[in-house]
C-alpha cells in the first residue's frame, strides 16, 4: 500500500527566512503534487512533478524530485505572511483504467512577522 | 471557465439520517473522484468515477456511494450517517481516468452530524 508522510506537521517561521518541507512516498508512483489549502478553503494546485530531477519555481515556492530516494521538497525562500497555510504533497498511481491521489499528512505552515 | 461546482456547500445532518452530496466537474472534464477530509484521518480517497463507471474505491464502508451520471456530473451519498462521518468532501475533476491531465479541486461540503 502506498504511504505518503510529510515533515514536518506544524512549521512556525519568521518572515525572511528560508525553510524546506519534506515528503516520503513508500512505493513508485508516476506523479507527484503539491497542493495548498487556507482554513475552510479547498485545494489549489501548485505544482506536478514529472520525472526524476523535475524541479519547478514559482515565487518563492520551489519543488523538486527526486525518484530514486522516493522524495520531494517544497523549499520555501524568503517567507512571507502569506505563505501561511497548509501543504500537502500527494501521489498519484495508474492501473491503466484509475488513479487516485494519496495525500500526505499535510504542513501547517505559519509565517510570524 | 466554470470551475468545479460543489452543493451544498454546508449540510447539518442528525445520525442516522443519510445525505447526497454533488458534484459538476469543468466542461468537458469526464471524471470526477471524491476525497473526504478530517483533521484524524487527513484526506483520504472515497471513489474515483469516470464514464458513469466507478473505476476506483477507497477503503471505505459500503454506506458511502456514489454514481455518475451522463453529463458527467457526479453525487455521493451516504447513508446511516455516524458523528465521524463529519467531514469537507471534496470532489476533483480530471479530463480523464488513467492518465494525468491534472485535478481540480471544488469547493467542498461541510458535513457535520449532530
Amino acid at each position: 500500500e502506498l504511504k505518503v508522510e510529510q515533515n514536518p506537521l506544524f512549521l512556525s517561521m519568521q518572515e525572511g527566512k528560508n525553510y524546506t518541507i519534506y515528503c516520503n512516498y513508500s512505493t513508485t508512483s508516476d506523479r507527484l503534487y503539491w497542493y495548498r489549502q487556507d482554513p475552510g478553503k479547498s485545494l489549489e494546485s501548485l505544482f506536478v512533478l514529472l520525472s526524476n530531477g523535475a524541479v519547478k519555481q514559482e515565487g518563492r515556492l520551489m519543488a523538486s524530485l527526486d525518484t530514486k530516494a522516493r522524495l520531494s521538497t517544497l523549499h520555501i525562500t524568503a517567507a512571507v505572511h502569506d505563505l501561511s497555510a497548509t501543504y500537502f504533497c500527494a501521489v498519484v498511481r495508474y492501473t491503466g483504467t484509475a488513479s487516485k491521489l494519496t495525500f500526505g499528512t499535510g504542513t501547517r505552515l505559519q509565517v510570524t512577522l | 471557465k466554470a470551475g468545479v461546482t460543489q452543493t451544498p456547500r454546508y449540510l447539518i445532518k442528525t445520525r442516522g439520517q443519510q445525505v447526497t452530496l454533488s458534484c459538476s466537474p469543468i466542461s468537458g472534464h469526464r471524471s470526477v473522484s471524491w476525497y473526504q477530509q478530517t483533521p484524524g484521518q487527513g484526506l483520504q480517497f472515497l471513489f474515483e468515477y469516470f464514464s458513469e463507471t466507478q473505476r476506483n474505491k477507497g477503503n471505505f464502508p459500503g454506506r458511502f456511494s456514489g454514481r455518475q451520471f451522463s453529463n458527467s456530473r457526479s453525487e455521493m451519498n451516504v447513508s446511516t450517517l455516524e458523528l465521524g462521518d463529519s467531514a469537507l468532501y471534496l470532489c476533483a475533476s480530471s479530463l480523464r481516468s488513467g492518465v494525468n491531465y491534472g485535478y481540480t479541486f471544488g469547493s467542498g461540503t461541510r458535513l457535520t452530524v449532530v
